[in-house]
């Protein structure tokens, strides 16, 4: 059955520190791939997708992620976080194919705390 | 151009009362998607309608949860005799192809 792990629930980082969100997925078919974020009080926000092609996505804020299908992973990275950054990070997955739709498996989420 | 719209953004409501929460996708998008986050909680699928097809209603968590979309565009999202392990806030989102969900702001529920 399809699932998303994300590893670690929450990630305390100072700010101007590097940041990596670690997500790992199981799927025997092939896969879009998806971190949104949520800050606090608010909706959530697609941050990047990875859908076909280049295995290094680059998203919104200066995050980007690595599809790694050997290692059935997505991770989320940024090389210097910022306060604002503080928000709740989820991963997805779902079954891909063109032109379909899929339910959307969804990860715990990582809780990411930048300090000053 | 406008984005998933839910309503309301937030209902308070009596134990035993049914509510109805609805949502207006984003236009043209075919799938349409109702979750459930609670405090400090992921993301729980409810419901997933995807253009004429039956509905994927393995997520509803028991037989008062109930959903509909008309014409292929609005939802609502229907509770019976809410319990208070309903509160939550409920969370819309509509998608067309491998784009990724849309989301709503969400309506807040909270069951006294």
């Amino acid at each position: 059955a399809q699932s998303v792990t994300q590893l670690d629930s929450q990630v305390p980082v100072f700010e101007e520190a590097p940041v990596e969100l670690r997500c790992n997925y199981s799927s025997s078919v092939s896969v879009y791939l998806f971190w949104y974020v949520q800050y606090p009080n608010q909706g959530l926000q697609l941050l990047l997708k990875y859908l076909s092609g280049s295995t290094l996505v680059k998203g919104i804020n200066g995050f980007e992620a690595e599809f790694n299908k050997s290692q059935t992973s997505f991770h989320l990275r940024k090389p210097s976080v910022h306060i604002s950054d503080t928000a709740e990070y989820f991963c997805a997955v779902s079954e891909g194919g063109a032109g379909n739709n899929r339910k959307l498996i969804w990860g715990l989420g990582t809780s990411l705390a930048v300090n000053p | 151009g406008a984005g998933v719209s839910q309503s309301p953004s937030n209902k308070v409501t009596e134990k035993g009362k049914d509510v109805e929460l609805r949502c207006d996708p984003i236009s043209g998008h075919t799938a349409l998607y109702w979750y459930r986050q609670s405090l400090g909680q992921g993301l729980e699928f409810l419901i997933y309608f995807q253009g004429n097809s039956a509905p994927d209603k393995s997520g509803l968590p028991s037989d008062r949860f109930s959903a509909e979309r008309t014409g292929g565009s609005v939802s609502t999202l229907t509770i019976q005799r809410t319990q208070q392990e309903d509160s939550a806030v409920y969370l819309c989102a509509s998608s067309q192809g491998g784009t990724g969900p849309s989301f709503g702001a969400g309506t807040r529920l909270s069951v006294l």
